[in-house]
């Protein structure tokens, strides 16, 4: 089974604080991702990549960057950490072909104060 | 923009069936279907290609309409391993490649009572 790692399942963090997150796929898929999960709000992509180096916006990627130095890694930074990124982030990552779901990781709890 | 999903949220008891659905305002390649339960991440149901295809997962099943960009999850004699929240996520029908980029709606949540 492929398995999706994110490293920590919380964090607390100060405002204004630079975050990092760091998720690491075992199953060589070219695809990663990341969302952030809000009640009522369904899952946000904030990142995508679909290859190392290559990255595009989602549909929230303000106040986010991401990299992918290399191919199993996917990191998100919260360049200036503030309230309103209080959230759960999600990453996950889908081989090629159309048939392929995706396999998410536990998810960070992340709460900046 | 996010598919729509209904109802938000449905009550069952042990062996009744529902339906979820999940309308899009842009014409679809494919749609994804996902169960996520309290504390744990998302896992993937099926996943439904444009053509009308219906497919099926133990007592779960999927339909996909194409041409009204709706699919709907069938859920039949359910159990109480179903509960949790549902989520479906849509491809845009775009003409290039979208690296099957997922847009999620907001989710559906299932209880089953005994």
């Amino acid at each position: 089974d492929v398995k999706v790692t994110q490293s920590s399942r919380y964090l607390v963090k100060r405002t204004g604080e630079k975050v990092f997150l760091e998720c690491v796929q075992d199953m060589d898929h070219e695809n990663m991702f990341w969302y952030r999960q809000d009640p009522g709000l369904g899952l946000r992509l904030i990142y995508f990549s679909y290859d190392v180096k290559m990255k595009e916006k989602g549909d929230i990627p303000e106040g986010y960057s991401v990299s992918r130095e290399k191919k199993e890694r996917f990191s998100l930074i919260l360049e200036s950490a503030s309230t309103n990124q209080t959230s759960m982030y999600l990453c996950a990552s889908r081989g090629g072909g159309a048939m392929r779901g995706y396999t998410f990781g536990s998810g960070t709890r992340l709460t900046v104060v | 923009q996010q598919p729509v999903q209904s109802p938000q949220a449905v009550i069952l008891r042990e062996g009744e069936d529902a339906v979820i659905n999940c309308s899009s305002s842009k014409a679809l390649y494919s749609v994804h279907w996902y169960r996520q339960k309290h504390g744990e991440a998302p896992v993937f149901l099926m996943i439904l290609l444009k053509g009308g295809e219906q497919k099926g997962h133990e007592k779960i099943s999927a339909s996909f309409n194409e041409k009204k960009q709706q699919s709907s999850l069938y859920l039949t004699a359910s159990q109480l391993s179903y509960s949790g929240t549902y989520f479906c996520g849509t491809v845009p029908n775009a003409g290039g490649t979208s690296y099957g980029k997922l847009t999620f709606g907001q989710g559906t949540i299932l209880t089953v009572h005994p």
